[in-house]
């Protein structure tokens, strides 16, 4: 079964607007929580990561959200550009590496 | 090499052949990962490598596919008797060790079964 649920499956932004993307995980162990992002073509590219004794990570536009309790983590990209189309996944993964993704969010941004 | 190396980068093959596929780590790296991406689709764990040895191959989906990795280095994932269902990206990713993070990804292998 799927143990990383994300959505929305695809999202258009105008540029300069907001990306949020939600993520959603059943496994209490999963311990680091990483954003991916993946051009056509390209293999997965590390964009930012958490871990669960903090509740936000900011890099440059990107910002990751983190909720225990509810077991949910979302992707906030702000001043979104149109660069920054592409595939975004959620990962989910314990101590021994192994990474659970989502299902992907397909992003575009328009001119 | 800077990054993570996989060849080939496209192999056409028809249904009932055997192909391999190779991944060159990051110089370096002990922990290694196989994963396969259907059209659309996230990506779905094959198998890892702690050094030489496989601890988890909780992914392979049939005893047609198989892994091997040698000298700590490169790795050849092997599709026997190939099916069209294993049309897919086939992306390797390798870290410094197991419990450490990020993976680092190559651009994978398509594969497509005629």
């Amino acid at each position: 079964q799927q143990q990383v649920k994300q959505s929305p499956q695809s999202l258009i932004v105008q540029k300069g607007g907001i990306s949020i993307i939600n993520c959603a995980y059943e496994n209490t162990a999963f311990d680091y929580f990483p954003w991916y992002q993946q051009f056509p073509g390209k293999g997965p590219a590390l964009l930012i990561a958490i871990r669960p004794d903090v509740s936000e990570k900011k890099e440059g536009r990107f910002t990751i959200s983190f909720n225990k309790s509810a077991k949910q983590f979302s992707l906030h990209i702000m001043d979104s550009q149109p660069g920054d189309s592409a595939t975004y996944f959620c990962a989910a993964s314990n101590r021994w590496g192994k990474l659970q993704f989502g299902a992907g969010t397909q992003v575009v941004v328009t001119p | 090499g800077a990054g993570v190396s996989q060849s080939p980068s496209n192999k056409v093959t028809e249904k009932g052949k055997d192909v391999e596929l190779r991944c060159d780590p990051i110089s370096g790296h002990t922990a290694l990962y196989w994963y396969r991406q259907r059209l659309g689709q996230g990506l779905e764990f094959l198998i890892y490598f702690q050094g030489n040895s496989a601890p988890d191959k909780s992914g392979l989906p049939s005893d047609r596919f198989s892994a091997e990795r040698t000298g700590e280095s490169v790795s050849t994932l092997t599709i026997q008797r190939t099916q069209q269902e294993d049309s897919a990206v086939y992306l390797c990713a390798s870290s410094l060790e197991p419990t450490s993070q990020p993976q680092h990804f190559g651009d994978g292998t398509r594969l497509s079964i005629l």
